[in-house]
Formats: structure tokens, sequence, C-alpha cells
């Protein structure tokens, strides 16, 4: 069973309007927890990085939050834009092994003008 | 631009062929890693090398090989063919000196097409 699950599998929504993707693992302890971009046919691009001791981050139009105690990582999108669409991948990393990175399915999302 | 480059993009092989991917990884990383991407499919796991050694295995089949050369840049080899090794390799690199920030930099990928 994977230790990392995202939800939903995939979504479309409307240019402009927000979106909110879920993340829920089992690894633990965690070191960290990162969501990565990925476009269609190209690599990951780190998006945010949260420790287990912080609760949001953000970049620009994305805010990634934590909920340690529950296990539980969401990615909001705000005032989505078409440059949006894209696969979005929840990574988890091991505290104690430093090359275990544990990778959810993704969630691809698809803006529609 | 992750500074990771990987070549060929792409690959059109036969099945029972073997061929060879190349990684070159960020300047100063270390550790390279190579996943593999089958279509609508998450990113797996293969191979972890760190300064010339195997530091982790994942998913990878036993026709598959990887090693990371004394200018730290990889080579996937992937032998025996079959039609379900089509997919999109990656490969990563990071600084294990980074910390616990420890991100990994991924490259463009190489596309193969198994026929």
């Amino acid at each position: 069973k994977n230790q990392v699950e995202q939800s939903p599998q995939s979504l479309i929504i409307l240019e402009g309007k927000n979106c909110t993707l879920q993340c829920n693992y089992t690894v633990s302890p965690f070191s960290n927890l990162r969501w990565y971009k990925q476009d269609t046919g190209r690599g990951p691009v780190s998006l945010t990085i949260m420790t287990f001791s912080e609760n949001t981050k953000s970049n620009g139009r994305y805010t990634a939050t934590l909920d340690a105690d529950t296990k539980q990582s969401s990615l909001h999108i705000t005032a989505s834009q078409l440059s949006d669409s894209a696969s979005y991948i929840c990574v988890v990393r091991d505290r104690f092994n430093d090359y275990k990175l544990s990778f959810g399915a993704g969630t691809t999302v698809t803006v529609r003008a | 631009d992750s500074g990771v480059t990987q070549t060929p993009k792409h690959l059109i092989t036969a099945t029972g062929q073997r061929v060879t991917l190349r990684c070159s990884p960020r300047s100063g990383d270390l550790s390279v890693y190579w996943y593999q991407q089958s279509l609508d499919q998450g990113l797996q796991f293969l191979i972890q090398y760190y300064n010339g050694e195997e530091r982790a295995k994942g998913n990878i089949l036993e026709r598959f090989s990887a090693q990371q050369f004394p200018d730290l840049h990889s080579e996937l080899n992937l032998s025996s063919l079959e039609l379900g090794d089509s997919a999109l390799y990656f490969c990563a690199s990071s600084d294990p000196l980074a910390g616990d920030h420890n991100e990994q930099f991924f490259g463009p990928g190489t596309r193969l097409t198994v026929l």
C-alpha cells in the first residue's frame, strides 16, 4: 500500500477559480513534505516544502498546509490560470532514511478558459 | 532549467534491444536518482547513487542497471526491452549536505518508446 495517497485523481476547474488538493500520508516520523508541479512531459519542479513543525507555506498563488497530527496536507491554488494545468505530486521524506522518499500518484489539474 | 541534463530526449527502439540513458547532475550534487514514469502513472523510484556508490534500490528490474562515474554523471542501462518499458525516465540530483531540505532537482526526462 502506498504510503502517500492523493485525492482527487484529477479535476477540472475554470480559469480564475480556486481549488484544493489533498495528500494523506502514513510515513512516520517524517522529515518534510514537499509539493511538486509537473507539467506534461517535463520533470517535476518543487513548489513548497514544509517540515513537521510548519503549518502553512505559500509560494505565490500556491498555499500548502500541513497537519502533522492527522498526517494530512493540502495544496490550495488561488485564482487559477491556464498555466496551472499540470500534475501536482505530494512527496514525503522519511526522517531516518535520508534517501527514502514516498511519492503520491499525483493529482492532474486541468484549468479551462 | 533545473541544471540536470538528460540525453537523449527521445528514444525509439524495438523489443529485445538494449539502450543507455545518460544523466548529468547539477554541479556539485553528489546524489543521482533514477525514476520511471509510465503513461498516467506516478513516479516510480528505481535507484540512487551517491558519489559513485549505490545507495538505495527501489522497484528496479533485474534487466535494468545503473552506474555513477567519477565525474558524477550517471547512466541507466535497460536491456531485453519489453513493450511495458515504454515510459518517461527521469533523473534527479541532490546535494545531501543541503540538510533537511534536501531537494531533488529533476531533469527533463528521456521518453523511451519500445515498439
